[in-house]
């Protein structure tokens, strides 16, 4: 099946520092979701992105599906950004989502 | 904004038990999801529903588990016979391609 990686596993910011968080899969993907998991554990829909580029506020997030990786984009980053980011594929053809390890973020104040 | 319900928020139940998991969908959508999270550990794939009928399900969803749509607004997950591995967080989604998830069912299995 499809493997997903994420990197780096941990980051450690001082509020208003600029992150990039990497997706690597490695197969063809239908769908591919950013996820933000905050400290109470929900789930929030940041991007839907299977390929190009889109941007929410202080977040972009950019996917190259030929190169089978997706990048997310923290500017200025904020304690409330704090949480683990998940990225999400599901194989082309299938249902089946495939979510990688997360990248565990905590921005100090 | 439509979001994903999920009742309960907590679980507690003896090993062994049989445990019903609900969820209300988003209401125009027609393909719904159960994935786990175990505490600390990424979240994994259970199964996909559509059209009334599992479309894809993961190693993972074993005879242990069910699901059905008992009417038109309700989505299940069913765990029979417990088992203290099952302890984890419980999500569903809803969606075609961009998924929404639920805030989740903590069940803690003793």
């Amino acid at each position: 099946g499809i493997q997903v990686e994420q990197s780096p596993p941990d980051l450690i910011l001082q509020e208003g520092a600029n992150s990039t968080l990497r997706c690597n899969f490695s197969d063809s993907v239908n769908n591919l979701q950013w996820f933000h998991q905050n400290p109470w554990g929900q789930l929030i829909n940041l991007f839907y992105i299977p390929s190009g580029t889109k941007q929410n506020g202080r977040l972009s997030a950019t996917t190259v599906a030929t190169e089978r990786y997706s990048l997310l984009y923290i500017s200025s980053s904020q304690t409330t950004d704090s949480g683990v980011y998940f990225c999400a594929v599901a194989e082309a053809g299938g249902f089946k989502t495939i979510f990688g390890a997360g990248t565990r973020l905590f921005v100090k104040a | 904004e439509p979001e994903v319900t999920q009742t309960p928020s907590h679980q507690v139940t003896q090993m062994g038990q049989e445990v019903i998991l609900r969820c209300v969908p988003i209401s125009n959508h027609l393909y719904f999801y159960w994935y786990r999270q175990i505490l600390g550990q990424k979240v994994e794939f259970l199964v996909s529903f559509y059209n009334n009928e599992i479309s894809e399900k993961s190693e993972i969803f074993d005879d242990q588990f069910s699901v059905e749509r008992p009417d038109g607004s309700n989505f299940t997950l069913k765990i029979r016979s417990t088992k203290l591995e099952d302890s984890a967080m419980y999500f569903c989604a809803s969606g075609e391609n961009e998924q929404f998830f639920g805030p989740g069912t903590r069940l803690t299995v003793l």
